[in-house]
């Protein structure tokens, strides 16, 4: 079975340019989540969504950030304007229903580099 | 706020040289622990899922165990193979549902 799939893996940019990341969840799979990723602050949490829904996005740092998921197969998360203390790892996660106990499956990550 | 300490952050064995991480949280209202290995270059792969306190799991070399304030991963004659960044996560109660993560212990397991 494919895992969630990401893309692109690396994206070298720009400060003040837009920034999508794209997502594919598993299969099946009804809640998705966007977790950031850096040395400092290892992986947080930014936001998530079950069957399609945003239930929680109070880890979405700023307004610049937004996310939407228009179906149950794919999902977004867009910088505008981008900034140099952007740059991390942004990994996408889906979890299967029934028990919110189900472990997140991770995607492999989008690398983000902000000059 | 939920806390979720890892230690120790770098753990250099020999192969075949048994260890334990740890996990130490402070949750309110802990549904469940969840243990993930990380590759360089990779997401998060899931290992574990512990809900009580005085359970145990098992998986090839690695056993994890769960307290009240604490999990540890106990690694039984690791081979080189098994080196990886190590990461503790905590689902807590309160109607949030994404999981709060600790940084991590980065294994190297030398031949």
């Amino acid at each position: 079975d494919a895992g969630v799939i990401q893309s692109p893996r690396h994206e070298v940019t720009e400060m003040g340019q837009e920034v999508t990341l794209r997502c594919k969840p598993i299969s099946g799979h009804n809640s998705l989540f966007w977790y950031r990723q850096t040395m400092m602050r290892g992986l947080e949490l930014l936001i998530y969504f079950n069957n399609n829904v945003p239930i929680d996005d109070s880890g979405m740092p700023e307004d610049r950030f937004s996310a939407k998921m228009p179906n149950a197969s794919f999902s977004t998360l867009k910088i505008q304007p981008s900034e140099p203390r952007d740059s991390a790892v942004y990994f996408c996660a889906s979890r299967a229903g029934g028990t919110n106990n189900q472990p997140q499956h991770f995607g492999d990550g989008t690398r983000l580099s902000i000059l | 706020e939920d806390q979720v300490t890892q230690s120790p952050e770098a753990l250099r064995l020999q192969e075949g040289e048994s260890s334990s991480l740890n996990c130490s949280y402070t949750v309110s209202g802990l549904r469940g622990l969840f243990w993930y290995r990380q590759d360089p270059g990779k997401g998060p792969e899931f290992l574990f899922t512990l809900y009580s306190a005085g359970e145990e799991k098992e998986k090839e070399r690695l056993k994890a165990t769960l307290t009240k304030k604490e999990s540890f991963l106990h690694i039984t004659a690791p081979k080189p193979e098994d080196s990886a960044t190590y990461l503790c996560a905590v689902h807590a109660g309160g109607g949030a549902d994404g999981l709060t993560f600790g940084k991590g212990t980065h294994l190297i397991i030398q031949p």
